[in-house]
């Protein structure tokens, strides 16, 4: 089974820290993603990356930067943290991107910025 | 991605099958249909998907209408475990990076 693994469930900040979420999958995955959840607002994609050192553009990068050093870790970094950086954050991974193919989440990092 | 119809809520008793439904009558021939779920406070989880044929897997069976407008996803004993909330996605052949989900319904397993 794909095991997509997230550095902490539960994570604890205060406004202006830079904060890092790490993901770690270990399928050789070509493909990993940083989602965040809110309630209401469902999934938005935040980063992706398609190769090692390759990054794209989600729907809702500002305020986030992201690192793909080695295939299998994926880094999330909010730069100064807000309050409406309070949220669930999910890590994926697939193989490809086409449609045929799933994309594995790990279970999640709820970062709370106080 | 095109847009998919389920009920809120559905409820099952433990050791039942269920069946959760799915429309999606502006599919087209390349679209994938995948389902997921996601357990309280959990990431979602990849269930099953299909093109046209039905499909079965460990977890659950996925069985698409002759049109393709609608699915149903069958888990054919549900344990508590299963309590969670079921996406109905479609998905492009040629691939699109992210995921949508909708609303999803939400099922509940009684004892």
């Amino acid at each position: 089974d794909v095991k997509v693994t997230q550095s902490s469930r539960y994570l604890v900040k205060r406004t202006g820290e830079k904060v890092f979420l790490e993901c770690v999958q270990d399928m050789d995955h070509e493909n990993m993603f940083w989602y965040r959840q809110d309630p209401g607002l469902g999934l938005r994609l935040i980063y992706f990356s398609y190769d090692v050192k390759m990054k794209e553009k989600g729907d809702i990068p500002e305020g986030y930067s992201v690192s793909r050093e080695k295939k299998e870790r994926f880094s999330l970094i909010l730069e100064s943290a807000s309050t409406n950086q309070t949220s669930m954050y999910l890590c994926a991974s697939s193989p490809e991107t086409v449609g045929n193919q799933p994309q594995h989440f790990g279970d999640g990092t709820r970062l709370s910025i106080l | 991605d095109a847009k998919t119809t389920q009920p809120n809520s559905m409820e099952s008793n433990e050791e039942e099958p269920v069946h959760l439904p799915c429309n999606h009558s502006t599919i087209s021939g390349t679209d994938y249909i995948h389902w997921y779920r996601q357990l309280p406070s959990q990431g979602p989880e990849y269930v099953i998907h299909g093109l046209t044929s039905n499909v079965n897997n460990r977890m659950a069976s996925l069985a698409i209408a002759e049109d393709r407008k609608s699915s149903t996803l069958i888990l054919h004993r549900a344990t508590l475990r299963d309590a969670a909330v079921y996406y109905c996605i479609l998905r492009w052949q040629g691939g699109s990076e992210k995921l949508v989900f909708g609303k999803g319904t939400k099922l509940t397993v009684n004892p």
